[in-house]
């Protein structure tokens, strides 16, 4: 089945540094979301790729869409203590919106 | 706008009984979910229902049993608890079943069982 695969499952930055989180799926994906979980709290959604080579930024956050439409990579500018928690991309399954979860991407700042 | 709450936050369980988490959300959305979230795991999908009426088995369904109650409810139910069900548990929705549509998550309800 569907698989999506994160890495690196840690992430240790320095405050001020930049990092990028990496999403691989084993299949192509029609779309792929991503979403932020701040410790102890839920999961919020941050974006939507839909077309190959896409990229959108929100502010210090880029997302990119690969050619492929077998991955997808997340890239933060000057990390802030504000960026601290776990990152989760999903794809959606080949019917329907149940999305497929990778495992995450746990971001740790030191200030 | 409350979006989609749960209930309850923490339970602790004993091994063997059994317990229902409450679902509902205000968005008018048609699909809604029953994730789990283990360390190191991602969140898993237990259950889903695409629509008022239906319900269908997820990755982990196995332990779990739910009811779509009405349009903004839906209950996971626990018959049996088990230690390996020990977990964060988020119910979500989102407007339809389709490939795309943004999930909203509850603020998860801590299930421990001893």
């Amino acid at each position: 089945g569907q698989q999506v695969m994160q890495i690196p499952q840690y992430q240790h930055v320095q405050e001020g540094e930049d990092f990028t989180t990496y999403c691989n799926s084993s299949t192509t994906l029609s779309n792929i979301q991503w979403y932020k979980q701040r410790p102890g709290g839920h999961p919020v959604f941050l974006i939507q790729l839909v077309k190959s080579g896409e990229v959108k930024k929100q502010k210090r956050l880029t997302f990119q869409f690969g050619e492929a439409k077998k991955n997808s990579s997340l890239h933060i500018t000057a990390t802030q203590t504000t960026d601290v928690g776990t990152y989760f991309c999903a794809g959606p399954k080949a019917a329907g919106n149940k999305l497929t979860f990778g495992g995450g991407t746990r971001v740790l700042v030191k200030p | 706008n409350a979006g989609v709450t749960q209930t309850p936050k923490f339970q602790v369980l004993k091994t063997g009984q059994s317990m229902t988490l409450q679902c509902a959300q205000d968005m008018n959305h048609n699909s809604m979910y029953w994730y789990r979230q283990d360390p190191g795991m991602g969140l898993r999908l237990i259950y889903y229902s695409a629509s008022e009426g239906t319900t269908d088995k997820g990755e982990v369904p196995n332990g779990y049993n739910v009811s779509r109650l009405n349009k903004r409810e839906f209950s996971l139910r626990l018959e049996s608890a088990a230690p390996s069900q020990t977990s964060v548990y988020f119910c979500a929705s989102s407007e339809s079943h389709s490939s795309g549509n943004t999930i909203y998550f509850g603020e998860g309800s801590w299930l421990t069982v001893v």
